[in-house]
Order: structure tokens, then C-alpha cells, then sequence
């Protein structure tokens, strides 16, 4: 059983460029998450869906980030134009439902603004 | 707002001992309370999840606790290993926030030979 899909798993990219983060979550799950990941801010939830709806937008930082699910099993996160301070490690996670059941990461992309 | 905290930072133990991971947060209104696993270059896995009504789960030699009144959760880890060496994170899940989970900052596990 395939888990969540992310892609790129590494990104570097110069100042001002766009970047575009894909995620397939696992089958069957309802709920999709897009985290971020840094050293001095530890792991911040960003956006989530529920039957690719967004729920909750408050954690998205600046205009400069977008996310959209245009079906049950593709998700992006777009940063447009992208700064150095957007370096992180980016995770996406799905659960097949609201809050009870754990949420199940992909490996993250690894994202380098220069 | 819930503020989930993880003491210590970094933890560095010989193989087989028993160790106690700590997580601690501010809002006891919480929904369940997640434990999870991260290994270097990699995403999160699920260890553990307690329901707001439960005390304890238990998962092979991982046993993890919930005391709601006094804002803390701890994961048990008997006879460490040296493949249990990756940093722990604790998550909080608040009532009325639908799937939002509060993480803390995680502990750094070093099982040594």
C-alpha cells in the first residue's frame, strides 16, 4: 500500500523563481495537510482539506503561498515569488478522516531558496 | 492557544536501558493527544494516539500516558534499542479545532552500543 507521494524531494531555486510542491495523498483518505518544517519554528501546519475543501488557512504565511486540490488524490502548494526565508522542509499528510485517527506524512521536500 | 513542549531537547542513552520521554501542554482541552517518530531525512510516523478519555496505549515495547489535569503525556520506551535512535514529537489535538495538531519541538533519541 502506497503512502503519501510528495515531489519533488529536494528543490533549490533562485530568489524570486515559483515553486511548485505536489503531493498524492494515500488513497481513500479524506483529509490532506500541508506542514512546514524549520529548525527555529519546528513543525507548523499550513493549510488543510477535507474532501478537497480547504478547511483552514490561517497558518499560510503571506499571499506569496497557494494551495489548491483539484481531485481526491492531487494536492500543490505553490510559492510564488519564493524568498530565501521560505527554506524548509515542506510535509504533506493525509487521514482518512477528521481528527481521530493519526495522520500519515510523506517524506517532505526539501526546499533551498538561494 | 495550546503550546506543547518537550523536555529533554536531546537524550543519549546505552542500549537496553528503559527512558522516559516527557511532553507537557498548556490547554487540557484536548482531543487526543499524538505521539510520532521521525528518522533523519524522512517524514512522521505514527506511534501512538490516546484518546482524551484514556490514560495509556500501548505498542510493543512503547507505552505512552495521559494525565489531561496536569498537562503531560510521557512515552515509555523499554529496553531501548539502537534502531529507536530519532527524534520523538508529541502533538496536541485541541477540541474545536478540527484536525489541528499542535506539535512541540520534539526530543532527539541517541541509543548508543
Amino acid at each position: 500500500d502506497a503512502g503519501v507521494i510528495q515531489s519533488p524531494r529536494h528543490e533549490v531555486t533562485e530568489m524570486g523563481q515559483e515553486v511548485t510542491l505536489r503531493c498524492k495523498p494515500i488513497s481513500g483518505h479524506n483529509s490532506l495537510f500541508w506542514y512546514r518544517q524549520t529548525m527555529m519554528r519546528g513543525l507548523e501546519l499550513l493549510i488543510y482539506f477535507n474532501n478537497n475543501v480547504p478547511i483552514d488557512d490561517s497558518g499560510m504565511p503571506e499571499d506569496r503561498f497557494s494551495a489548491k486540490m483539484p481531485n481526491a488524490s492531487f494536492s500543490t502548494l505553490k510559492i510564488q515569488p519564493s524568498e530565501p526565508r521560505d527554506s524548509a522542509v515542506y510535509f504533506c499528510a493525509s487521514t482518512p478522516n477528521y481528527s481521530n485517527q493519526p495522520q500519515h506524512f510523506g517524506d517532505g521536500t526539501r526546499l533551498s531558496i538561494l | 492557544k495550546q503550546e506543547v513542549t518537550q523536555i529533554p531537547a536531546a537524550l543519549s542513552v546505552p542500549e537496553g536501558e528503559n527512558l522516559v520521554l516527557n511532553c507537557s501542554f498548556t490547554d487540557s482541552a484536548i482531543y487526543n493527544l499524538q505521539w510520532f517518530r521521525q528518522d533523519p531525512g524522512k517524514g512522521l510516523t505514527s506511534l501512538l494516539l490516546i484518546q482524551s478519555s484514556q490514560r495509556e496505549q500501548t505498542s510493543g515495547r512503547l507505552n505512552a500516558s495521559l494525565d489531561k489535569s496536569s498537562g503531560r503525556s510521557t512515552l515509555y520506551i523499554a529496553a531501548s534499542q539502537p534502531g529507536d535512535s530519532a527524534t520523538y514529537l508529541c502533538a496536541a489535538l485541541n477540541t474545536g479545532t478540527a484536525s489541528k495538531l499542535t506539535f512541540g519541538t520534539g526530543t532527539r533519541l541517541q541509543v548508543t552500543l
